[in-house]
């Protein structure tokens, strides 16, 4: 079971906007930043947010993320089919002194 | 450009060891925390190990905790991780995965393409 909880599936049809959610606790999200990552089907996972919020360069801007709280989301606005992937969050874990990994969010563009 | 090989992968009998390793280039090894990363097939991610940029800490997930020893070697450039007493469990596609932060663990900027880990009798 992972500390932080995403959903196991999420769906949206092209042009669409989707959220994913990733809800934690105190001594993870309440207390570090939050990161979130993409893997494509048989790739590395590559970052895609970090520190809440921020994009990597390369990045395009349709990507978000936000926190408030325990938890956190990533949002992609104007969906292609390239976003059909895998998405995890992350952060540190003060009790556990490393970082826990979201279970994951299978993401299908239909 | 940033380019991270790991090797040492392969089919090993439980309570057997492992060493993997990781090749870095492409930036300033020395100034940056580097982790360790798995996933089982068809599993999610799961952070195993980190060390900070001049090895003064390291960190273990509790499953690895007394098996695992993360180790580098700045002046090589490289990353290791001796594993021992593994265990089926263990089986997975290691990345190895530099951190944005000196001391680290934090989030990973760049990955490896993975070496796989079989433990299996």
């Amino acid at each position: 079971q992972s500390v932080l909880t995403q959903p196991p599936s999420a769906s949206g049809t092209p042009g669409q906007r989707v959220t994913i959610s990733c809800s934690g606790s105190s001594s993870n999200i309440g207390s570090n930043t939050v990161n979130w990552y993409q893997q494509l089907p048989g790739t590395a996972p590559k970052l895609l947010i970090y520190s809440n919020n921020q994009r990597p360069s390369g990045v395009p801007d349709r990507f978000s993320g936000s926190k408030s709280g325990t938890s956190a989301s990533l949002a992609i606005s104007g969906l292609q089919s390239e976003d059909e992937a895998d998405y995890y969050c992350a952060a540190y874990d003060d009790s556990l002194n490393g970082v826990e990994f979201g279970g994951g969010t299978k993401l299908t563009v239909l | 450009e940033v380019q991270l090989l790991e090797s040492g992968g392969g089919l090993v009998q439980p309570g057997e060891s492992l060493r993997l390793s990781c090749a870095a280039s492409g930036f300033t090894f020395n100034k940056y925390a580097m982790s360790w990363v798995r996933q089982a097939p068809g599993k999610g991610l799961e952070w195993v190990s980190g060390i900070s940029h001049s090895s003064g800490s390291t960190y273990y997930a509790d499953s690895v905790k007394g098996r695992f020893t993360i180790s580098r070697d700045n002046s090589k450039n490289t990353l290791y991780l001796q594993m021992n007493s593994l265990r089926a469990e263990d089986t997975a596609l290691y990345y190895c995965a530099k951190d944005l932060n000196t001391y680290g663990p934090g989030y990973f900027d760049y990955w490896g393409q993975g070496t796989l880990v079989t433990v299996s009798s």
